[in-house]
């Protein structure tokens, strides 16, 4: 089976950094994935891992590091559009894709 | 323009009653799954189709089935739904994992349903 976490909540300040992290326990690995959903719509594909390392992509930048079976997804300046939940997701050896329960994002004034 | 398509985008229906979530992509996609998703559990997939006649159970695939006869078409069928079946339903397709393509999965809109 697989087990992954990330923080239920976050709150930033419009214009600041914030850093969601995320642990995942697999049988076998075949990639992480980080998703944007906002309330009643289809998850957006932000950004996507496979070997160690910093993923950057604008304003938005992820990280992986296999050995400790962590990720994080960091956005820069905020904006308040930025709220919404951020999903974390691991494709196994068999590639079934299975995600966190996501990290519900609020960006601030 | 590249779609993940999904009907009815919205029901409510009976204990019992047979019903079929379609989904279909025209992006020549091989791999094609269903998610189901509840407040405070996340995502959680159903089903999954590596290529046609070839499906997987995900992690909650009780009271659901799925058919992969053609290529652009996955459809969800809940042969007696019950009112613990009510949740969005998203279904998504990409290229064959692995493939550098594959890394990108398109998300149909989602299918609202209520089973009372």
């Amino acid at each position: 089976g697989q087990n992954i976490d990330q923080p239920t909540e976050m709150t930033a300040t419009e214009g600041a950094i914030v850093q969601i992290n995320c642990t995942y326990q697999t049988s076998g690995f075949n990639g992480l994935f980080w998703y944007q959903q906002h309330a009643g719509e289809a998850p957006t594909f932000l950004s996507y891992n496979v070997l160690d390392g910093l993923e950057e992509k604008g304003r938005f930048s992820s990280f992986l590091s296999r050995s400790k079976g962590y990720s994080y997804l960091l956005l820069k300046e905020l904006q308040m559009k930025d709220s919404a939940s951020y999903l974390c997701a691991v494709r196994n050896s068999g590639y079934a894709l299975n995600f966190g329960k996501g990290t519900s994002l609020l960006v601030t004034p | 323009e590249a779609q993940v398509t999904q009907n009815p985008r919205y029901l409510i229906t009976v204990t019992g009653k047979k019903l079929t979530v379609t989904c279909s992509q025209n992006m020549n996609h091989e791999y094609m799954s269903w998610y189901r998703q509840d407040p405070g559990l996340g995502l959680r997939q159903i089903y999954y189709s590596m290529n046609v006649e070839v499906t997987d159970k995900g992690d909650v695939p009780e009271g659901y089935k799925v058919s992969r006869k053609e290529k652009r078409n996955f459809p969800l069928i809940l042969e007696s739904p019950s009112p613990n079946q009510t949740s969005l339903y998203f279904c998504a397709s990409s290229q064959r994992p692995g493939a550098i393509s594959g890394n990108t999965i398109y998300f149909g809109e989602g299918s609202w349903l209520t089973v009372v």
